[in-house]
């Protein structure tokens, strides 16, 4: 069975701080990766996605992540975390089919202004 | 262009009793899954509906069950709840074989 890890469920960060976010997944075949995200009291919303190509993948508000697949990892980064960035993020995997997702626990961050 | 909806935000259910939840997907879209997320927890694939028929499950009992009707839209069943079973109830719809689903809100469902 395919399994997510996010090994941060809590990261608090002044503003203008860089951020890295853990994401490793378990699964020996071809995988899709994406990070989502819920900002407080909205609902999920896809933050970027990997299927193939460039492992370096940018997505909305100046988010990337890196597919490293030697490592099974797809960390989320952001160079400046901005106040308006806390929420939490869910990364997610899905192998064979588009539809069926594998999240992760979440990761709850939090920007001081 | 409406996004997924979901209904009830709330319910408040006792052990035993059952539940439906409601989905109503994006426009344009025909493929609708349901998520489990329980409190601290990332959402749990619970089952993809298309053309009317169950086409994936996850790891969750008979007692869970949906249905999607042709409009697309769908139903979740929860029956002879359980504590167990309170969380946050996520829609989610896409075109089949599309790279990305969009959420709903969700329904939060208790169990007392």
């Amino acid at each position: 069975a395919q399994s997510v890890s996010q090994h941060n469920h809590h990261v608090i960060l002044s503003e203008a701080a860089s951020l890295e976010l853990g994401c490793n997944y378990s699964y020996g075949g071809t995988v899709n990766l994406f990070w989502y995200v819920q900002y407080p009291g909205q609902h999920l919303q896809l933050l970027l996605k990997y299927f193939s190509g460039d492992p370096l993948v940018k997505g909305i508000k100046g988010f990337e992540a890196e597919f490293i697949k030697s490592k099974f990892s797809f960390n989320l980064r952001k160079p400046s975390v901005q106040w308006s960035d806390t929420a939490e993020y869910f990364c997610a995997v899905n192998a064979n089919n588009f539809n069926k997702f594998y999240f992760g626990s979440g990761t709850k961050l939090n920007v001081k202004p | 262009d409406a996004g997924v909806t979901q209904s009830p935000t709330h319910l408040i259910k006792t052990r035993g009793q059952q539940v439906t939840l409601r989905c109503s997907p994006k426009s344009g879209h025909d493929t609708v899954s349901w998520y489990q997320q329980a409190l601290g927890q990332g959402p749990q694939f619970i089952f993809q509906y298309y053309e009317e028929e169950e086409r994936q499950r996850g790891n969750f009992p008979d007692r869970f069950s949906g249905h999607q009707f042709p409009n697309y839209s769908s139903e979740l069943n929860v029956n002879a709840l359980l504590l167990g079973d309170s969380a946050l109830y996520l829609c989610a719809s896409s075109l089949l074989r599309s790279d990305t689903q969009y959420f709903g809100p969700g329904t939060r469902l208790t169990v007392l």
